[in-house]
């Protein structure tokens, strides 16, 4: 079975300063790996999703990430917070469920603070 | 475009009691995901369906806790008797195809005393 760690349970950064958030996998190859988003009192939104077509994904609200194989992590980045993206984020991966069918296991999510 | 609608946003109940959840997925999604989140234990995948169908329930936690997708575009997740370490909050999500990204409701927030 897959698993993720998301290192750091909660990191604050300054408002324009640079977002890094880690997710690693474990050692198998998923054919999918996704990024999530939470704010409070909601669901879970798509930030972005890599899917082997290239290593540099770019996502919405001006996020990416990078697959790194060697490293098994698909860690997200934002060159600049902004006060709007305090939330709690979720890296994703992707694990064959039966025939077909995919199913996603999850990380723990690391809570992002933004200090103006 | 309507997205996951959930009901109710939050339920609470005495232990011992019947919890009801529901879900209505995004019109034309084949696919249907149940989850609970708690502090301790994140968020976990309970049961899934393709085409209504329930493919896989191995995160169902035991016997008190049963899903039903009877149509498309309706499923209920049910809880009986309910514990307080049923407490959580509880999505629900749908895909269509099981690779695709999945669109998460709201949530219902289940206390249960």
């Amino acid at each position: 079975a897959q698993s993720v760690t998301q290192l750091g349970s909660h990191v604050s950064v300054s408002e324009g300063a640079l977002v890094l958030l880690r997710c690693n996998y474990s050692s198998s190859v998923p054919p999918y790996l996704f990024w999530y988003v939470q704010y409070p009192n909601q669901g879970l939104q798509l930030l972005l999703k890599y899917t082997s077509a290239a290593t540099l994904v770019k996502g919405i609200n001006g996020f990416e990430a990078e697959f790194k194989k060697s490293e098994t992590s698909f860690h997200l980045t934002k060159p600049s917070a902004h006060m709007s993206d305090a939330a709690e984020y979720f890296c994703a991966v992707s694990e064959r469920s039966g025939g077909s069918n995919y199913k996603l296991t999850f990380g723990k999510g690391t809570l992002l603070t933004v200090n103006p | 475009d309507a997205g996951v609608i959930q009901s109710p946003r939050h339920e609470v109940t005495e232990m011992g009691q019947e919890v009801t959840l529901r879900c209505k997925p995004i019109s034309g999604h084949d696919y249907l995901f149940w989850y609970r989140q708690t502090m301790m234990r994140g968020l976990e995948l309970l049961i899934y369906f393709n085409n209504n169908v329930p493919i896989d329930d191995s995160g169902m936690p035991e016997d008190r806790f049963s899903a039903k997708m009877p149509n498309a575009s309706f499923s209920t997740l049910k809880i009986q008797p309910s514990e307080p370490r049923d407490s959580a909050v509880y999505f629900c999500a749908s895909s269509l195809g099981s690779t695709q990204p999945q669109h998460f409701g709201d949530g219902t927030r289940l206390s249960i005393l």
